[in-house]
């Protein structure tokens, strides 16, 4: 069964860094590209950043590019977010997202639960 | 503003059909796949529909998709209570180099 578990949510002060990870088991992870969507409260759902298998290629949204950075460990099957200069309209449930295989970064077939991040003082 | 329009909200009657648009332009819907997404208040998203108008296994044929130049569509038919959820559009955008999603409809069954 396909499970992807995040971590690393909680409450940070703006300008403070988060490190969100999503362990995921049940499939070959190295050969799935991944994404980072988020919902903030009362909003709809927010594209943050992919990230391919094979080369690494990541794409970023504007409102996070150069703020936060995603990554994959393929040898702990985990995948990474980290973030920085944290603002409070990043306060968002994060969600890990797995991309259907062979198919576009569009297509998610498999969400994780979610971690929520307060950005606030 | 989400680049992808939606409406706000949707409702029908149960049994009944209806219909949730995604407007777009050639740079996002009109050159590449959409996906819709069901997501209800505290779980995960589910995908529904992919590249335009294929589903995924488990999910029934009462969801369709299709798309139209630079706009797409969700048909759901023979409504249940439990479809009431908020529904996304998503596609490729190649001019802002990312997925973009849709505002979200919320739909109400009656």
């Amino acid at each position: 069964e396909v499970q992807l578990v995040e971590s690393g949510g909680g409450l940070v002060q703006p300008g403070g860094s988060l490190r969100l990870s999503c362990a995921a088991s049940g499939f070959i992870f190295s050969s799935y590209e991944m994404n980072w969507v988020r919902q903030a409260p009362g909003k709809g759902l927010e594209w943050i950043s992919y990230i391919s298998s094979s080369d690494s290629t990541t794409y970023y949204a504007d409102s996070v590019k150069g703020r936060f950075t995603i990554s994959r460990d393929d040898a702990k099957n985990s995948l990474f977010l980290q973030m920085n200069s944290l603002r409070a309209e990043d306060t968002a449930v994060y969600y890990c997202a797995r991309v259907l295989f062979s198919s576009t970064a569009t297509t998610n077939d498999h969400w994780g639960q979610g971690t929520l991040v307060t950005v606030s003082s | 503003q989400s680049v992808l329009t939606q409406p706000p909200s949707v409702s029908a009657a149960p049994g009944q059909k209806v219909t949730i648009s995604c407007s777009g332009s050639s740079s996002n819907i009109g050159n590449n796949w959409v996906s819709w997404y069901q997501h209800l208040p505290g779980t995960a998203p589910k995908l529904l529909i992919y590249e335009i108008d294929k589903r995924p296994s488990g999910i029934p044929a009462r969801f369709s998709g299709s798309k139209s130049g630079t706009s797409a569509t969700l048909d759901i038919t023979g409504l249940q209570t439990g479809d009431e959820a908020e529904y996304y559009c998503a596609t490729w955008d190649s001019s802002l180099n990312g997925v973009v999603f849709g505002g979200g409809t919320k739909l109400t069954v009656l």
